[in-house]
């Protein structure tokens, strides 16, 4: 089955960096788009950041453009996201989701469990 | 950036009823990419429907998804105890992915 692990969460000062992993189990990871969605505590769900199957194709939101970056390792079918210059508006629980079409961005078909990233001082 | 607006915030049932949620759009939402989404207290978001209208697996068919342009509806017929959570809509028509706000629905 399809499962998701997310790890690298915590509390982290603002203007500090965290990276977030996500282990990918159950399917053929190399073969879909991955995303980073968040929910701010007691909030919405806001998407965050897409790399392709291939990591060839990169989107951002603007609000975390420049700060942070998506990547993945496919030999190690995980995900990873790398946040700098971190803010108090970032601190949220971050979710990997899968894209629930291959090769296209869409919707989402499977989620992690989530990591609390808390920033403050 | 399509901007999604949920309506009404909070819907207040009882269990057997029918629930009507509605997603409008701030622009047509291209070939009916919308999705809904069912999150539990401190679980993550569930896939329920895509396309508008598609069942993702193992959803009940008392969640249905309709509409297209601006207005989409999700109805759940016959609410049974574990419906009263949160939904969530999301556009995949254009880029940025974005979500509407949510509609909680409580019991009555």
């Amino acid at each position: 089955q399809v499962q998701l692990v997310e790890s690298g969460g915590g509390v982290v000062q603002p203007g500090r960096s965290l990276r977030l992993s996500c282990a990918a189990s159950g399917f053929s990871f190399s073969s879909y788009d991955m995303h980073w969605v968040r929910q701010a505590p007691g909030k919405g769900l806001q998407w965050v950041a897409v790399i392709s199957y291939d990591g060839n194709n990169i989107y951002y939101t603007d609000s975390v453009k420049g700060r942070f970056t998506i990547s993945r390792d496919n030999a190690k079918n995980t995900l990873y996201l790398q946040m700098n210059s971190l803010r108090a508006e970032d601190t949220a629980v971050y979710y990997c989701a899968r894209d629930g079409r291959v090769t296209v961005t869409t919707f989402f078909d499977y989620w992690g469990q989530g990591t609390l990233v808390t920033v403050s001082s | 950036e399509i901007v999604l607006t949920q309506s009404p915030a909070t819907l207040s049932l009882s269990p057997g009823e029918s629930a009507t949620l509605s997603c409008g759009a701030s622009q047509s939402v291209s070939s009916s990419y919308l999705a809904w989404y069912q999150q539990k207290p401190g679980l993550a978001p569930r896939l329920l429907i895509y396309d508008a209208y598609t069942r993702a697996t193992g959803i009940p068919d008392r969640f249905s998804g309709s509409g297209s342009g601006t207005d989409f509806t999700l109805t759940i017929s016959r609410l049974e105890p574990e419906d009263f959570v949160v939904y969530y809509c999301q556009q995949y028509g254009s880029s940025p992915l974005t979500f509407g706000g949510g509609t909680k629905v409580e019991i009555k």
